[in-house]
């Protein structure tokens, strides 16, 4: 079974509006953190937002915020008023326990944007 | 400061050689990290390092592939006998501790096996 969903392969969205990106995942750990990182066609993975298990408020950076539910288990990137330069691939990511580093991914999705 | 670099940035070599890639992390960052992206997919976790720790080898597909880390902080990633499916791009990972939240990842590798 797949631990990190992302059902959108790829997504147009016209410029300022916005956007967001879909995460559900798979754990039975009570203690566990998701990220999402955005990786532009340069290839390098930049990391955007972080959310831990246990964070009673949903995760915000700048016009990053990240849509938590925990019962529903997603963890839907939001982006507010998109700008062209936030076209890229995106990320969910998932690092299961207190102590176990590796990070299980998702397939990514392919966000443009149109001007 | 300086983020996590990786050379070269890209390599073209032919089937049966070897290749070295290097990573150098984030000054002070003691947990390295090194994944694998084929086209079109998510990342595929290869090797840990902590410190001086004995490294996490358990990603490494076969017994081509091997990494190691000179003095806690550049890495080296060895591909032997190179193979056409060993084409992808390599990226390379940092963090303060194992135990910290966020993976600052430099601009990868892009290998092409011909």
């Amino acid at each position: 079974a797949q631990k990190i969903t992302q059902t959108q392969p790829g997504m147009f969205v016209q410029e300022k509006e916005a956007v967001t990106l879909d995460c559900t995942y798979d754990t039975s750990d009570p203690s566990y953190g998701l990220f999402w990182y955005k990786q532009p066609s340069s290839g390098e993975m930049i990391f955007l937002i972080y959310q831990g298990s246990y964070d009673q408020q949903n995760a915000t950076e700048g016009r990053y915020s990240l849509n938590f539910q925990k019962a529903r288990k997603s963890a839907n990137l939001v982006i507010s008023a998109s700008q062209l330069g936030d076209s890229a691939m995106y990320f969910c990511a998932m690092r299961e326990g207190r102590s176990n580093y590796q990070l299980i991914w998702g397939a990514g999705t392919k966000l443009i944007i149109k001007p | 400061g300086a983020g996590v670099s990786q050379s070269p940035s890209n390599k073209v070599t032919e089937k049966g050689k070897d290749v070295e890639l290097r990573c150098d992390p984030i000054s002070g960052h003691t947990a390295l990290y090194w994944y694998r992206q084929s086209l079109g997919q998510g990342l595929e976790f290869l090797i840990y390092f902590q410190g001086n720790s004995a490294p996490d080898k358990s990603g490494l597909p076969s017994d081509r592939f091997s990494a190691e880390r000179t003095g806690g902080s550049v890495s080296t990633l060895t591909i032997q006998r190179t193979q056409q499916e060993d084409s992808a791009v390599y990226l390379c990972a940092s963090s303060l501790a194992q135990r910290t939240d966020t993976q600052y990842f430099g601009p990868g590798t892009r290998l092409t096996v011909l």
